[in-house]
């Protein structure tokens, strides 16, 4: 049973415009969420996180919201670069534990 | 600050050949760990280490994998023997403290 899940595989935006990606949980014990990017061939880079007694956390270009009553996060970019052009995972950490457990990602394309 | 290193980037091995990853972590990072990346899906712990023990190796195959850290700094990871199956990304990654993992580029092992 999956317990992070990201079920777009893909997305496609327009550079400029906003890219919003989507990450659903089912684990009511996570309370540490973290979004990962990760270029072809190079590991995972850090990009943001949330702790559950937020609901949204702004860095730069970078925004996760959180709702945590609907087991919901999502990760806004604006505006999109083709930079950005990566597969964006998805991880939470349940208290008291260093695990991550991570989604399947979301590859985004930003056109220029 | 020198990222975490692994090596091999790349291994071609026969089935039922052993093999070995290397990890060398960041400086002053006391918990290393360790993950497997299947195609299309998001990493998944195999172990992890604070300082020299190893903490959570629940999902470390342990009839055929191993690992370990001496002196707390740096670590390997063997199959022996390899299998089919085991085709995949191994993921290194340290912390210090409740800070975000960082992650090393990863060695791509391919099973013939």
């Amino acid at each position: 049973d999956q317990q992070v899940k990201q079920n777009s595989p893909s997305l496609s935006v327009q550079e400029g415009r906003i890219s919003i990606l989507n990450c659903d949980y089912t684990n009511s014990m996570f309370d540490y969420f973290l979004w990962y990017k990760k270029y072809p061939a190079e590991g995972p880079t850090f990009l943001i996180s949330i702790s559950s007694i937020k609901d949204k956390n702004e860095d730069g270009r970078f925004t996760v919201f959180l709702n945590k009553s609907a087991k919901h996060l999502s990760l806004h970019i604006v505006p999109s670069q083709p930079g950005d052009s990566a597969v964006y995972f998805c991880a939470a950490r349940q208290g008291g534990s260093e695990k991550l457990v991570f989604g399947k990602g979301t590859k985004l394309t930003v056109n220029p | 600050e020198a990222g975490v290193v692994q090596s091999p980037r790349y291994k071609i091995i026969e089935k039922k050949q052993p093999v070995a990853f290397w990890c060398n972590p960041i400086s002053g990072h006391n918990t290393l760990y360790w993950y497997r990346q299947n195609l299309g899906q998001g990493p998944e712990l195999l172990i992890r280490y604070e300082n020299e023990e190893a903490v959570d190796d629940s999902q470390l195959p342990k009839d055929r994998f191993s690992a370990e850290r001496l002196k707390g700094v740096d670590s390997t990871l063997k199959i022996q023997p390899a299998e089919l199956g085991d085709s995949a990304v191994y993921l290194c990654a340290s912390s210090f403290g409740p800070q975000p993992q960082h992650f090393g580029d990863g060695t791509r092992l391919s099973i013939l």
